[in-house]
């Protein structure tokens, strides 16, 4: 079975401190993504990369930062928290990059920032 | 960017009952996913369309896209209390590469009481 485990199941931070969310992938994908996911408005791509050290913007990557040094692991970093980025922050990853290649999500780290 | 708009935004039904629920986007997607996340976990893929018109069923779960390919469908029949969680539809625009990224809908919060 995949599996994606995420770092942390709940994390709080202050405004201002930087933030690292860490994602690990057990199944050798080629591709990971990070997503947020907020109530009414189902979940939107921040990040996605399709290869070590590749990283593209998805549709709301302002605030946010990635590194992918190794292939298993995917890092989103909050550069500065604020409090719009309180959110449950879910990671994701597939096998490659065609459509055909189903994407499995970890488990999500809820983030609030006060 | 785009999101889709899904409906209804949630139901309570009973156990045995038939839910609908739709997804509906103002532009073409090649591709229509249905995801179900269940309290504190990731979505999980429940049913993939790739054909405009296509019905697929998955045990009790059927769903179609939609002729036009700006709207998808999903029936679940039978309800049972473990059908609780919140449904995603997902459309992607391409088949490989970056235009493989998903776009999620809004959500359907699906309570099934006894």
């Amino acid at each position: 079975d995949v599996k994606v485990t995420q770092s942390s199941r709940y994390l709080v931070k202050r405004t201002g401190e930087k933030v690292f969310l860490e994602c690990v992938q057990d199944m050798d994908h080629e591709n990971m993504f990070w997503y947020r996911q907020d109530p009414g408005l189902g979940l939107r791509l921040i990040y996605f990369s399709y290869d070590v050290k590749m990283k593209e913007k998805g549709d709301i990557p302002e605030g946010y930062s990635v590194s992918r040094e190794k292939k298993e692991r995917f890092s989103l970093i909050l550069e500065s928290a604020s409090t719009n980025q309180t959110s449950m922050y879910l990671c994701a990853s597939s096998l490659g990059a065609s459509v055909y290649n189903e994407q499995f999500f970890g488990p999500g780290t809820r983030l609030t920032v006060l | 960017g785009q999101q889709l708009n899904q409906s209804p935004q949630s139901m309570f039904i009973q156990e045995g009952e038939d839910v609908s629920m739709n997804c509906t986007s103002s532009s073409i997607f090649n591709t229509w996913l249905w995801y179900k996340q269940e309290p504190g976990e990731g979505p999980v893929l429940l049913i993939a369309l790739y054909k405009a018109g296509e019905l697929t069923s998955n045990g009790r779960l059927t769903a179609q896209f939609g002729i036009t390919r700006k709207d998808s469908f999903l029936n679940i029949s039978a309800s049972i209390p473990s059908d609780v969680g919140i449904y995603f539809c997902a459309g992607q625009v391409g088949r490989a590469g970056t235009a493989s990224k998903l776009t999620f809908g809004t959500g359907t919060r699906l309570q099934v009481t006894l």
